[in-house]
């Protein structure tokens, strides 16, 4: 069962535009969602999380927003950069904390 | 800047052979991880790791499956009898401490070993 869940595989953007990637989620009990950028032949690399009991995290350029009532969060960033171009995997830790789960990945393209 | 390594990075194997990949993650580092990330699919929780015993492991993690921390800077995932569908790529992490209400410290994540079982 996928519990957290990125619909758009891939999306493509023009420099200086914003870019809006989407999550959803499955389990009401995940305590922290984060954001991995991931390039390829790398591991993924931490950008920015939010925890359960906030609506915005934002941090420079990249902006988190968590709707909880629709277990629904998404990544802005402004302006996009062409250096952004990776995978962008949404991830969420229940509240045992051990245990990550990752979305599927929305590989982001920014166009010079 | 502290990183977590892993090697090798490219292991190729013949199906039902014995895999050990390795990892060294970042040095005050206690809990780690496995990963896996199946060709055009989404990256996958193995296990997790944490005063020298298993913490979680999902359904993936298997009786082939094992992982040891043999000295104070390794962390091993091995597979003892590998399949074809064992091809992935394999992600180590660590972090400093327990997420949840004890606060929260990101994953690093190493590079991968991309496992190849002809």
């Amino acid at each position: 069962d996928q519990q957290v869940k990125q619909n758009s595989p891939s999306l493509s953007v023009q420099e200086g535009r914003i870019s809006i990637l989407n999550c959803d989620y499955t389990n009401s009990m995940f305590d922290y969602f984060l954001w991995y950028k991931k390039y390829p032949a790398e591991g993924p690399t931490f950008l920015i999380s939010i925890s359960s009991i906030k609506d915005k995290n934002e941090d420079g350029r990249f902006t988190v927003f968590l709707n909880k009532s629709a277990k629904h969060l998404s990544l802005h960033i402004v302006p996009s950069q062409p250096g952004d171009s990776a995978v962008y995997f949404c991830a969420a830790i229940d509240n045992t904390g051990n245990q990550f789960y990752f979305g599927t990945g929305t590989s982001l393209t920014v166009i010079p | 800047e502290p990183e977590v390594t892993q090697t090798p990075s490219h292991q190729v194997t013949q199906m039902g052979q014995e895999v050990i990949l390795r990892c060294v993650p970042i040095s005050n580092h206690l809990y780690f991880y496995w990963y896996r990330q199946i060709l055009g699919q989404k990256v996958e929780f193995l296990v997790s790791f944490y005063n020298n015993e298993i913490s979680e492991k999902s359904e993936i993690f298997d009786d082939q499956f094992s992982v040891e921390r043999p000295d104070g800077s390794n962390f091993t995932l091995k597979i003892r009898s590998t399949k074809l569908e064992d091809s992935a790529m394999y992600f180590c992490a660590s972090s400093g401490w327990l997420a949840g209400g004890q606060g929260f410290n990101e994953q690093f994540f190493g590079p991968g070993t991309r496992l190849t079982v002809l």
